[in-house]
């Protein structure tokens, strides 16, 4: 099973600050690796499929960036709607896995 | 628009077994992957099976293997999950998930199960 390490577990940004997530993988994963935000009560939204494509809908300020087994989300400048739970997950391998978690919070 | 819509959820007793179901609609259901993927409370998630555009090929997870059996019909654009000897550990909100290159591109509400014990 592909374990996906996310880090750091928590970062605390005030909005308009840079964050940059990151996301390794325990063994190569060469396509398939995606981004979600979790906000509480409410299911994933996909943010980026494929590395580095934002899904629809998803402001220009997510980037997804990485290869093999390093990965990175970037939100160049906060919003208040985006403090929230990020998890990574990849699909090349079964059984597909997520990382578990960072969450961002309001500094 | 995009709709899934899970149900089947509530209480059940450990041992027991559920049977989950997923409307969708929105889109040509017969064209896709599906998935179903849980949440422990408090927890993060977890991707339990998916299935390809005709039900001929299934996929699950080791935690849930011999347990569990995913099934679609494609006529009544709908997604089934079934899952016995139910333990403490499978209560979580089960999501029906619509694939897009191995990853989910919709997401249900989520349905949440609760075995007791």
């Amino acid at each position: 099973e592909t374990v996906l390490t996310q880090s750091p577990a928590t970062l605390s940004l005030s909005p308009g600050e840079r964050a940059t997530l990151s996301c390794r993988a325990s063994q190569s994963v060469p396509r398939y690796f995606a981004w979600y935000q979790q906000k509480p009560g409410q299911a994933p939204r996909l943010l980026i499929y494929d590395s580095s494509n934002r899904a629809t809908g998803i402001p220009a300020r997510f980037s997804g960036s990485g290869s093999g087994t390093d990965f990175t989300l970037t939100i160049s400048s906060l919003e208040p709607e985006d403090f929230a739970v990020y998890y990574c997950q990849q699909g090349s391998n079964w059984p597909r896995t997520f990382g578990q978690g960072t969450k961002v919070e309001i500094k | 628009e995009v709709q899934l819509v899970e149900s089947g959820g509530g209480l059940v007793q450990s041992g027991g077994s559920l049977r989950l179901s997923c409307a969708a609609s929105g889109f040509t259901f017969r064209s896709h992957w599906m998935s179903w993927v849980r949440q422990a409370p408090g927890k993060g998630l977890e991707w339990l099976a998916n299935i390809n555009q005709d039900g001929s090929a299934v996929h699950y997870v080791d935690s849930v293997k011999g347990r569990i059996t995913v099934s679609r019909d494609n006529a009544k654009n709908s997604l089934h999950l079934q899952l016995s000897s139910l333990r403490a550990e499978d209560t979580a909100v089960y999501y029906c998930v619509k694939d897009l290159l191995a990853c989910g591109d919709y997401w249900g509400q989520g349905t949440l199960v609760t075995v007791s014990t």
